[in-house]
């Protein structure tokens, strides 16, 4: 079971917002990292250290957090944008160091 | 850019060793900034990190305690790669392994670059 949780799917009209979000208590100490999984494909970083982007990742992915809340938004959703998403973090305690949610599959409509 | 390669059988029999290799370019498994990590995926347990290895003078091993009495990773600097072992295997391991870095600072670390990923399918 994660200790990161996640909303199993979400759906957005193309060129809307939308809003993933991601729960944990490791996420009041640790930094959320934000990763877009494609079919076949290995996950992707969209988002680290709570807010920033790795080059080449469009800036319409932004990250915030709050409490034991993070936060990814798509401002302005392409159909390109349909994918997987992960939220990961280090955890203090447990039986793994590094865990990640459950997933969010997003679709665009 | 750095690129992780992964190569293995992918059907393994029950109780025997799930052996997959990741052969890294452009960084050193020898750095001392970064670690090397085994992740799988599967529809029952999702993303599961299982453990890493990393040099900061010496070589250094962590593995997730549920997995520790089964799983072996290691280093072999003369190919620049990491291997990742698992032995006892049953159809519970059956899953995509994939081989990622991970980088970063302090509280806000995160796997970076990932292998393509490898399907090991436990099965007689």
């Amino acid at each position: 079971s994660s200790e990161l949780t996640q909303d199993p799917a979400v759906s957005v009209a193309l060129g809307q917002t939308v809003r993933i979000t991601c729960q944990g208590d490791s996420l009041t100490t640790y930094s959320a990292t934000w990763y877009q999984q494609k079919p076949g494909q290995a996950p992707v970083v969209v988002i680290f250290g709570k807010k920033s982007r790795p080059a080449g990742i469009p800036d319409r992915f932004s990250g915030s957090s709050l409490g034991n809340t993070a936060s990814l938004t798509i401002t302005g959703a392409q159909a390109e944008d349909e994918a997987d998403y992960y939220c990961g973090s280090r955890v203090s305690s447990g039986n793994r160091p590094w865990v990640f949610g459950g997933g969010t599959k997003l679709t665009v409509l | 850019q750095v690129q992780l390669q992964q190569s293995g059988p992918g059907l393994v029999k029950p109780s025997q060793t799930l052996s997959v290799t990741c052969a890294i370019s452009g960084d050193s498994v020898s750095s001392n900034s970064v670690t090397w990590n085994w992740i799988r995926q599967s529809p029952s347990r999702g993303l599961e990190w299982l453990g890493r290895t990393y040099y900061r003078s010496k070589w250094y091993r962590d593995y997730a305690l549920s997995l520790e009495s089964r799983i072996t990773i290691n280093p072999d600097t003369s190919k620049n790669q990491f291997s990742l072992q698992l032995s006892s295997v049953t159809p519970e391991d059956t899953a995509v392994y994939f081989c990622a870095r991970l980088t970063g600072e302090v509280a806000a670390y995160y796997f970076d670059f990932w292998g393509q990923g490898t399907l090991v399918t436990v099965s007689s």
